[in-house]
């Protein structure tokens, strides 16, 4: 079945730092794959999305490439604030009627000043 | 803020109670769904409404009962909880199945 892994939190990182967080897939078909964010006490907020192989998602300084050859979908930030830090989710939706998301197990990210 | 308006923010209830969460978007999405959140752990699908008809049940226990009265709105009953039960349940919605979701800030619910 449909499957999203990524990398363990948290992730602490100085303001102005690089930002990758890993997130790999396993699909049948062609997926569409998003990252979500989760700050503290809130829902979940769609971040960027890819459609098909190549995209490039991309939303406030936040990006991700849909890499069918790797089956990747690594979420990236050139430089990081305090107000970034949250729970990042990768999730995955088969192209089938129904997006039925599957998750991944989501990664902490902690800025500090 | 969010498209997604849910109701309450917070719940707390006893086993015997008898509650009802309530999820409202009017961007004109035809597909509603139900998702039940614990601690440090992702979204868990829970019922998922297109064009106001139930579509899909992820095998969920009956104490829980899902209703669409119309296109805007998505109601969750809830009946006999248990301490499991606990946790966010946020509700999401998109414009077509095919299409990303977006989600309330969802109603943190705990029983006694």
């Amino acid at each position: 079945g449909n499957s999203v892994t990524q990398m363990e939190g948290p992730v602490t990182l100085s303001e102005e730092a690089f930002l990758t967080i890993n997130c790999t897939y396993t699909a049948t078909g062609y997926p569409s794959l998003f990252w979500y964010v989760q700050y503290p006490g809130e829902g979940l907020q769609l971040l960027l999305k890819a459609t098909k192989a190549d995209d490039k998602g991309s939303n406030k300084g936040f990006e991700a490439t849909y890499r069918k050859e790797t089956t990747s979908f690594h979420l990236e930030k050139g430089s990081v604030q305090v107000s970034d830090s949250a729970v990042y989710f990768c999730a995955l939706g088969a192209n089938t009627g129904f997006q039925k998301l599957v998750f991944g197990t989501g990664t902490r990210l902690l800025v500090s000043p | 803020d969010t498209e997604v308006t849910q109701t309450p923010k917070h719940l707390v209830m006893g086993m015997t109670n008898k509650k009802s969460l309530k999820c409202e978007q009017h961007m004109g999405h035809r597909a509603m769904y139900w998702y039940k959140q614990k601690a440090k752990k992702p979204p868990e699908l829970m019922f998922v409404y297109s064009y106001e008809k139930l579509s899909i049940n992820e095998s969920v226990p009956s104490r829980f009962s899902p209703e669409c009265p119309n296109s805007s709105l998505l109601n969750l009953h809830l009946h006999a909880l248990q301490p499991e039960d606990s946790a966010l349940y946020l509700c999401a919605s998109s414009h077509t199945g095919d299409q990303p979701q977006h989600f309330g800030d969802g109603t943190r619910l705990s029983i006694l």
